[in-house]
């Protein structure tokens, strides 16, 4: 069976600081998705990428940057990290082939001091 | 634009009784796809159940969910609460297939059972 992989699992950074999160995914998808999950406000997206090197806007790119160097992996980077910022980012991937829901990694767990 | 609401932030029931989570969506779109999601503590959020077509139940360890497109409707019901149910419940909406659209999610459903 495949797997979404997202590393790290918890990332601890300072204010200002530029922070990167990994994405992996072995199902041969080919859309992936980055989410913001944060305590009564849902699931927001922030980047998706329907083939490599595609990257389209979500509701929340503002602070954020993406990239989909392969098809396997998507990364999402944290331009300006804000102070006391605690969240969970989601990645998720999905086939082109009928109508596939997305498939959700476990999450990085994000805390700025 | 596309959206999903979820009336309840937080459910809670009594192991036994019957489970109805609301969702109702706005789409401009004749056809929409609608999902139910499921996270328990500290896990990612699983598909449970998903819809495409108007007025069929879909059913899926044991919850059951019907689309009705007249009211824009997608809620989520189970006959009796177990203990295990016991998690946040997103509902979501496509209205290109999951694929090559963006899924909309709404703010979540907190379901807790108690004994």
């Amino acid at each position: 069976g495949g797997i979404i992989t997202q590393t790290p699992k918890f990332l601890i950074g300072q204010e200002g600081q530029k922070l990167t999160l990994k994405c992996q995914q072995n199902f041969n998808h080919d859309t992936m998705y980055w989410y913001r999950q944060d305590s009564g406000k849902g699931l927001r997206l922030i980047y998706y990428s329907i083939t490599e090197n595609d990257l389209q806007k979500g509701d929340l790119s503002e602070g954020y940057d993406a990239s989909r160097e392969k098809k396997s992996s998507f990364s999402l980077t944290v331009t300006s990290a804000q102070k006391n910022e605690m969240a969970v980012f989601l990645c998720a991937s999905s086939s082109d082939r009928g109508n596939q829901a997305p498939l959700f990694g476990e999450g990085t767990r994000l805390s700025v001091l | 634009g596309d959206s999903v609401t979820q009336t309840e932030g937080l459910v809670t029931l009594t192991e036994g009784l019957p489970v109805m989570l609301n969702c109702t969506y706005q789409t401009i779109y004749s056809n929409p796809f609608l999902f139910w999601y499921v996270q328990h503590l500290n896990e990612s959020p699983r598909l449970l159940l998903k819809s495409f077509t108007d007025n069929k139940r879909t059913e899926h360890q044991g919850f059951h969910a019907t689309l009705h497109k007249s009211s824009s409707s997608f809620h989520l019901q189970k006959s009796s609460a177990q203990l295990s149910d016991s998690a946040l419940y997103y509902c979501a909406l496509s209205v290109r297939g999951s694929a090559l659209g963006r899924l909309h999610f709404g703010a979540g459903t907190q379901l807790i059972v108690i004994p």
